[in-house]
């Protein structure tokens, strides 16, 4: 069974950083492209970034310059440094196995909420 | 990159079908086959649904089917059930090697 289970959410103040995990495991980790998508309260999904199996980067414009995903495959684990946070930051930030050029297998998300 | 377009809700009585629409551009729908859709209930995480516009992983009934016309994409659940009630969005890989979600549409069965 796949499982997903991402950590280090919490409060932060604007301009501050945060470092999210997610903890993979019932797959083979380091075949897979992963993905960070988040959801502010209410609103729909913003898909914040994506690595490759080769760890090759994407983001969009919102995030780039400032949030960089990364992976450790020995350790079966994907991350999110967020720097420079903004109150527009403020989210559910969902880990997911990309598949198929989808995004298929969610984890149940961490929350980042930025205030003063 | 612009969101996709969806309607903000739709309805449908048990056993009807209904249709969502995804409109995108060139750059997205309309240039790729990877058009996804995700069912979402409140407090939930997203569920994959449809991928590649018209595959349905294993698991998700045949009610649920996908199709893509130039720029649209399109979800249709046939045999309306209680349980459909949700909210759904479409996705899609850009031409900027990024993905872009609708802003989402809110089902709700009668």
């Amino acid at each position: 069974e796949v499982q997903l289970v991402e950590s280090g959410g919490g409060l932060v103040q604007p301009g501050g950083s945060l470092r999210l995990s997610c903890a993979a495991s019932g797959f083979t980790f380091s075949s897979y492209d992963m993905h960070w998508v988040r959801q502010a309260t209410g609103k729909g999904l913003e898909w914040v970034s994506a690595i490759g199996t080769a760890g090759d980067t994407y983001y969009p414009g919102s995030v780039k310059g400032r949030f960089t995903i990364s992976r450790e495959n020995a350790k079966n684990s994907l991350y999110l440094q967020m720097n420079s946070l903004r109150a527009g930051d403020t989210a559910v930030y969902y880990c997911a196995r990309g598949a198929h050029g989808a995004i298929g297998d969610w984890g149940q998300g961490t929350l980042v909420t930025v205030s003063s | 990159q612009s969101a996709l377009t969806q309607p903000a809700s739709v309805s449908g009585s048990p056993g009807q079908s209904i249709t969502i629409s995804c409109t995108g551009t060139s750059s997205d729908v309309g240039g790729y086959n990877y058009v996804s859709w995700y069912q979402q209930h409140p407090g939930k995480a997203p569920k994959l649904m449809i991928y590649e516009v018209s595959n349905r992983p294993s698991g998700v009934p045949d009610r649920f089917s996908g199709s893509k016309s130039g720029n649209t994409a399109s979800l249709t659940i046939s045999g309306l059930q209680a349980e459909d009630e949700a909210d759904y969005y479409c996705s899609s890989y850009t031409s900027s090697s990024t993905w872009v979600f609708g802003g989402g549409t809110k089902l709700t069965v009668l």
